[in-house]
């Protein structure tokens, strides 16, 4: 079945540092890739999609990129800000299975 | 647009208890979804309605019971809490295959 799979956290930071959270997946047919972040005591939000090989979504200074050939959907940031801790949660939805299948969450910790 | 609207937003019952949680978006969206949230576990899918007038069970759907009421509205039930139920409940809607737009969340503790 289809599956998620990203680090585990917590992953603390400087601020201005660069954020990398590695996500890998596995997949029947063609998924739609997401990055979603938890705020602390709020919902999940849409960070960035990707729907097809090679396409780059970003956001909010945050980038990640569909590939294909290596089954991975890295979520990097050049600088981060203290407002950036959070969870992070990648995500994958296909045609045929409408559901999302998120990955575990990481959480990111940024100080000052 | 207010997007997916949940209530309530705290809950405390009594082992045993009843309760519904509400929820309606505003979207248009033929697809709604209840997750659980618990702490090391992510977001557990506990039902779905992938259209109006069809429901599904999820990965654990033990304890629930959900309604369609229509295409707005999608309400999870549980009939008789239980203390392994205290969690973060959130619903979400979406278009079929596509992102989901979550609510803000119920937080309900079970004594």
């Amino acid at each position: 079945g289809d599956s998620v799979t990203q680090m585990e956290g917590p992953v603390t930071l400087s601020e201005e540092a660069f954020l990398t959270i590695n996500c890998t997946y596995t997949a029947t047919g063609y998924p739609s890739l997401f990055w979603y972040v938890q705020y602390p005591g709020e919902g999940l939000q849409l960070l960035l999609k990707a729907t097809k090989a090679d396409d780059k979504g970003s956001n909010k200074g945050f980038e990640a990129t569909y590939r294909k050939e290596t089954t991975s959907f890295h979520l990097e940031k050049g600088s981060v800000q203290v407002s950036d801790s959070a969870v992070y949660f990648c995500a994958l939805v296909t045609d045929s299975w409408g559901k999302l299948q998120f990955g575990a969450g990481t959480q990111v910790v940024v100080t000052p | 647009n207010a997007g997916v609207t949940q209530t309530p937003k705290f809950q405390v019952l009594k082992t045993g208890q009843s309760m519904t949680l509400q929820c309606a978006q505003d979207m248009n969206h033929n697809s709604m979804y209840w997750y659980r949230q618990d702490p090391g576990m992510g977001l557990r899918l506990i039902y779905y309605s992938a259209s109006e007038g069809t429901t599904d069970k999820g990965e654990v759907p033990n304890g629930y019971n959900v309604s369609r009421l229509n295409k707005r509205e999608f309400s999870l039930r549980l009939e008789s809490a239980a203390p392994s139920q205290t969690s973060v409940y959130f619903c979400a809607s979406s278009v079929w295959g596509d992102e989901q737009f979550f609510g803000p969340g119920t937080r309900l503790t079970v004594l």
